[in-house]
């Protein structure tokens, strides 16, 4: 069956450290993977997406990398502040039209 | 724009009784979406729609939901008897054909008890 993993544990980390968040999926092929944020009592926001044929892309502080062999897809935020605290979703493209299926989340706490 | 916008924020109902959730998608936006989140099962779409037409409701969990979308700037999920298992946050979601992100636009959620 068609399976989405993010650590389902919170992730802390210490202010001005990279943090790594990390999507594992099975039995999809997807075309391309989007990664949201989400604060507490909000919606998701979309932040960065990446195609199948991309290896990884970068917007400002954020990194994230696809690899279609491992079927695992990693995003990093670099020199985290406690403003990144937050929920983050990685979502697979799953046929359809722009139908995505989202992973559970991994909750991300930045400690100062 | 003022985004998504989702009407209540907050309901509470009792067992059995009719709930309707409403959405107005951003102006221009031809893709519409509905999703339920809970903390057991993340957030799951329940439907969506392509310029006014429902294209794919597999994910609505049966048939005492039911989702409409009129015209262009309003769609509506209903749930109809409401049950406790029912309560989780349901989001709207809008998106535009052609935007290369497939970025999605969510609402503010509403928040649904079901006592």
């Amino acid at each position: 069956s068609q399976k989405i993993e993010q650590n389902s544990e919170a992730l802390n980390i210490q202010e001005g450290k990279t943090a790594t968040l990390t999507c594992n999926y099975t039995n999809y092929s997807p075309a391309y993977l989007q990664w949201y944020r989400q604060d507490p009592g909000r919606g998701p926001v979309f932040l960065l997406l990446i195609r199948e044929n991309e290896k990884e892309k970068r917007k400002e502080r954020l990194k994230v990398t696809f690899d279609t062999t491992l079927k695992q897809s990693l995003f990093h935020i670099t020199a985290s502040q406690p403003a990144d605290s937050a929920t983050y979703l990685c979502a697979l493209y799953s046929g359809g039209y722009q139908k995505v299926t989202f992973g559970t989340g991994t909750k991300l706490q930045v400690i100062p | 724009d003022a985004g998504v916008i989702q009407s209540p924020r907050h309901e509470v109902t009792e067992m059995g009784q009719e709930v309707t959730l409403r959405c107005k998608p951003i102006s221009g936006h031809d893709y519409l979406f509905w999703y339920r989140q809970t903390m057991m099962r993340g957030l799951e779409l329940l439907i969506y729609f392509n310029n006014n037409v429902p294209i794919d409701d597999s994910g609505m969990p049966e048939d005492r939901f039911s989702a409409k979308m009129p015209n262009a700037s309003f769609s509506t999920l209903k749930i109809q008897p409401s049950e406790p298992r029912d309560s989780a946050v349901y989001f709207c979601a809008s998106s535009l054909a052609g935007k290369i992100s497939y970025e999605q636009y969510f609402g503010p959620g509403t928040r649904l008890t079901v006592t």
